[in-house]
């Protein structure tokens, strides 16, 4: 099993819809965790930190469940701009910090 | 956050031959990386730069191959040795920084082997 395991995709969505994106991880001793966005051919940069009692920043809301070890990012009124690939991270700290990236969703935002 | 630059952005390259890429990071951090993405895939991650001591390589990746230096807390550098058609990639650096260790990244070093 993957440490940080999320539904490639891709996703297919008109402008002004509603998309979410789920990610799970496996490891209890993850302390922080984040969405970065990647367009094509860019490096990653850094969506929002997700916290335990949620975050919103505009039209995009991340959750953490920690019990069920599960991340979420729902992002509302899609624009064409959305049209990236969203990876989960997460950091463990198992005697010194490590990160794990998910291998990313792709989402499409049409017209 | 922190800004990282990273030269070159892209390079064309002979077989056979190597590569150095620089990285360069605005303020201090105490962690920086170095990752690979080739074309269509996720993250890989290549080592650790560690400040004043050897970098901590992944599996699958040797010093001989992608000799990395840090010679202090804002500057690294990536080494791509005798390279081939399969070293074709991106090649990011980062750092990490930050309440909760966030991962800041570079733009990329675009290497095409030829």
């Amino acid at each position: 099993r993957k440490e940080v395991e999320q539904d490639p995709g891709p996703f297919n969505v008109p402008e002004g819809a509603t998309v979410a994106f789920n990610c799970t991880y496996s490891n209890s001793a993850s302390q922080s965790f984040f969405w970065y966005r990647q367009d094509c051919r860019k490096e990653p940069k850094l969506l929002m930190s997700v916290y335990s009692s949620g975050n919103e920043d505009g039209r995009f809301t991340a959750q953490l469940n920690r019990a069920s070890q599960y991340i979420s990012l729902l992002i509302r009124d899609s624009k064409l701009s959305d049209s990236a690939t969203y990876l989960c991270v997460v950091n463990l700290n198992t005697g010194g910090f490590k990160t794990i990236f998910g291998a990313g969703t792709r989402l499409f935002v049409k017209a | 956050s922190a800004v990282i630059s990273q030269k070159p952005s892209r390079d064309i390259c002979q077989r056979g031959t190597s590569l150095t890429i620089q990285c360069q990071v605005d303020s201090q951090v105490t962690m920086m990386f170095w990752y690979r993405q080739q074309p269509g895939q996720s993250l890989t991650l290549i080592a650790t730069a560690n400040q004043g001591s050897e970098a901590t390589y992944e599996s699958g990746f040797v010093i001989d191959k992608f000799p990395i230096s840090r010679p202090n807390l804002t500057f690294s550098t990536l080494t791509v040795s005798n390279m081939s058609p399969e070293d074709s990639s991106i090649y990011l650096c980062s750092a990490q920084t930050g309440s909760g260790n966030t991962i800041y990244f570079g733009e990329g070093s675009w290497l095409t082997v030829v």
